[in-house]
């Protein structure tokens, strides 16, 4: 089945700075890489995707990028504030019903 | 408010013990799962359903069963052939299987 692997598992940034996550596939036919923001005692929430027909996709200070032939994507950040605060989860969808999911990052905005 | 519903937020196992969690979405979703969550791990899916009266095992559903007797509800029932039971329980829906899945807010389990 297909692999994701989700670096780095914590990541500290000053707010006002970038961060950036990054993860890879293993399975070349994932088609759809969205990433989840979860918050202490509380479910995931989607944050932003990908489809693999696209590159880069930006929704205000949050951008993903997607690397077909490299198998990766990267989550970015910019202007982070202490509400960025959280795990942050990325995933591949191949062919079938089933979701593969990274372990997680743990960002830290310090004030 | 649409969205999905995970009740009780925490609950406690007793040895040799069923347990039931339940689900209820009502977003018109056809697409239902479960998840474990373990500390430092990502989800590993226990068991999905894309329609009523039909579901499939995902990685971890030994010690798990489920039902889908209706579209809004998903419950989950861990049993007492579950040895480590203990995690952060997410369901989830989604309208398809190919769009974006929505979370419930989780149920803890604990062994007594």
């Amino acid at each position: 089945g297909e692999n994701v692997e989700q670096h780095p598992s914590t990541l500290s940034v000053q707010e006002g700075d970038s961060a950036v996550i990054k993860c890879t596939y293993s399975d070349s036919a994932s088609n759809y890489f969205p990433w989840y923001k979860q918050e202490l005692g509380k479910g995931p929430q989607l944050i932003i995707d990908i489809r693999s027909n696209v590159g880069e996709k930006k929704d205000q200070r949050i951008a993903v990028t997607l690397n077909k032939t490299a198998k990766h994507f990267s989550l970015h950040i910019t202007e982070t504030q202490p509400e960025d605060s959280a795990v942050y989860f990325c995933a591949a969808k191949p062919t079938g019903n089933q979701f593969y999911f990274g372990t997680g990052t743990s960002l830290t905005v310090i004030p | 408010d649409g969205g999905i519903t995970q009740s009780p937020k925490y609950l406690f196992r007793k040895e040799g013990q069923n347990v039931t969690l339940s689900c209820e979405q009502n977003l018109n979703h056809d697409a239902m799962y479960w998840y474990r969550q373990d500390p430092g791990q990502g989800l590993r899916l226990i068991y999905y359903s894309q329609i009523v009266n039909d579901f499939q095992k995902g990685d971890i559903a030994e010690g798990y069963s489920v039902s889908r007797e209706k579209k809004e509800s998903f419950p989950l029932t861990v049993t007492s052939a579950q040895k480590n039971p203990t995690a952060f329980y997410l369901c989830a829906s989604s309208i398809a299987p190919y769009q974006p899945q929505h979370f419930g807010d989780g149920t803890r389990l604990s062994i007594l």
